[in-house]
């Protein structure tokens, strides 16, 4: 089974819906990250959490919100999606005690689309 | 702010031929340096990364890339290119501090490989 899961891998919504993204691992890491990529932008980084406790915003959080429900489970939501949402979202993970400072573990992403 | 830059879009090359992609970047303090793959309908997969030392390291399939603190330079290199190398290669920047483990990512660079 993958480590870092989405669910879901494709989502088609309207102008206004409130949508959610969820991502779960299963790797025990404490941080957990949110990006979105659009073509030639590369990746940027929507919010991210070193632990339960701990939300911190992006370069790009408006619009944009999350719930870290427990060390595995980290969701994205957009309250009122808008047709410039519509990107490839990544969520990551990874673990600041294994010495590999910053490598990131990915999941393998949704992709949205609002229309 | 630490920034990176990749300055090719796109690349092609010839199957068997040998590969550099370029990857610059400003950042302050030495550098966390990484180099992700995607291939189509995946997610990210870490090929190498860079902390210290030996500046010359060896990733996986076959990749290689050199750090040249000089010239803000970690450029991504292969001898041979394989058909199935064709994917999108991402270079990010980790960041220090009180960002530990946040990265920056670059635009993005699409290899396309002829038979």
């Amino acid at each position: 089974d993958a480590d870092v899961t989405q669910t879901p891998r494709n989502r088609i919504t309207k102008t206004g819906k409130r949508i959610m993204l969820e991502c779960s691992q299963t790797k025990g890491h404490d941080r957990m990250y949110w990006y979105r990529q659009d073509p030639g932008l590369g990746l940027r980084l929507i919010y991210y959490s070193f632990d339960v406790k701990d939300i911190n915003k992006g370069e790009i959080s408006d619009g944009y919100s999350v719930s870290r429900q427990a060390q595995a489970k980290f969701s994205l939501s957009l309250e009122s999606a808008i047709p410039n949402q519509t990107a490839l979202y990544f969520c990551a993970t990874s673990d600041p005690g294994t010495g590999l400072s910053n490598e990131q573990f990915f999941g393998p992403g949704t992709r949205l689309t609002v229309l | 702010a630490q920034s990176v830059t990749q300055p090719d879009i796109h690349i092609t090359v010839s199957e068997g031929a040998s590969l550099e992609l370029r990857c610059n970047y400003s950042y302050g303090a030495t550098p966390y340096l990484f180099w992700y793959v995607q291939s189509p309908g995946q997610g990210l997969q870490l090929l190498l990364k860079y902390f210290s030392g030996d500046t010359l390291v060896q990733g996986i399939k076959g990749f290689e890339a050199e750090f040249k603190r000089s010239q803000s330079s970690f450029n991504l290199r292969k001898p041979s290119v394989h058909w199935s190398d064709a994917a999108e290669y991402f270079c990010a920047v980790g960041k220090g501090g009180t960002s530990y483990g946040k990265l920056t990512f670059g635009q993005g660079t699409i290899l396309t490989v002829h038979p």
